[in-house]
């Protein structure tokens, strides 16, 4: 059974670091590509970063460029995602998502974890 | 960026009703749209890729239309655990998959 759990969330001081682990088990890890994805307490799912299966592409949100560090650990079966200078608009339930690929147009994100909360506050 | 707008923002709906929501694509997207449900305090679920196909488990109820700019999820007779929060998700560009805002559906 495919497994995302992630963990590392908190409350921190606007300015603050925090980092995100998603622990996976249940498929290949080193096989696909991962994302996070976010969503501010009552609003929609904001895309926030992707990296490659080797760890060798990686894309941000501008919101978070400069800030975010996406990083996987192959042999971990795990997913981080490093923030920093962390702000109110990035609280957030962080979610940990695989991504399929399966021909044309067969693109989307399969399995999810069950999130956790960051909250930005003073 | 290529953005999403889905329409309604909300609804509000009988069981058995059929439901229509709409996804529009700033520019043309194939038929790169996938649809998501979420409900309260759980991750989302897909429910729709490729804009018509329905995921594996997902009931027959629901199903998905369009392609270019223009999209449709439809679910023909709603039930009880269908009340949530649908969203539509572009992977023209992906891996920047931008979502729409979400549609609330609600209990009449």
């Amino acid at each position: 059974e495919v497994q995302l759990v992630e963990s590392g969330g908190g409350l921190v001081q606007p300015g603050g670091s925090l980092r995100l682990s998603c622990a996976a088990s249940g498929f290949t890890f080193s096989s696909y590509e991962m994302n996070w994805v976010r969503q501010a307490p009552g609003k929609g799912l904001e895309w926030v970063s992707y990296i490659s299966s080797s760890g060798s592409t990686i894309y941000y949100a501008d919101s978070v460029k400069g800030r975010f560090t996406i990083s996987r650990d192959n042999a971990k079966n795990s997913l981080y995602l490093q923030m920093n200078s962390l702000r109110a608009e990035d609280t957030a339930v962080y979610y940990c998502a695989r991504s399929y690929y399966g021909g044309k147009a067969i693109n989307y994100f399969d399995y999810w974890g069950q999130g956790t909360l960051v909250t930005v506050s003073s | 960026d290529i953005q999403m707008t889905q329409s309604p923002s909300s609804l509000s709906a009988s069981v058995g009703d059929r439901v229509t929501i709409t996804c529009r694509a700033s520019q043309s997207i194939s038929s790169y749209l996938n649809w998501y449900q979420q409900k309260p305090g759980k991750a989302p679920k897909l429910l729709i890729y490729a804009a018509s196909s329905l995921q594996s488990g997902v009931p027959s109820r629901f199903s998905g239309s369009g392609s270019g700019t223009d999209f449709t999820l439809t679910i023909s007779s709603l039930q009880p655990e269908d009340f949530a929060t649908y969203y539509c998700q572009q992977s023209y560009s992906t891996p920047r998959g931008t979502f729409g805002q979400g549609t609330r559906l609600e209990i009449k």
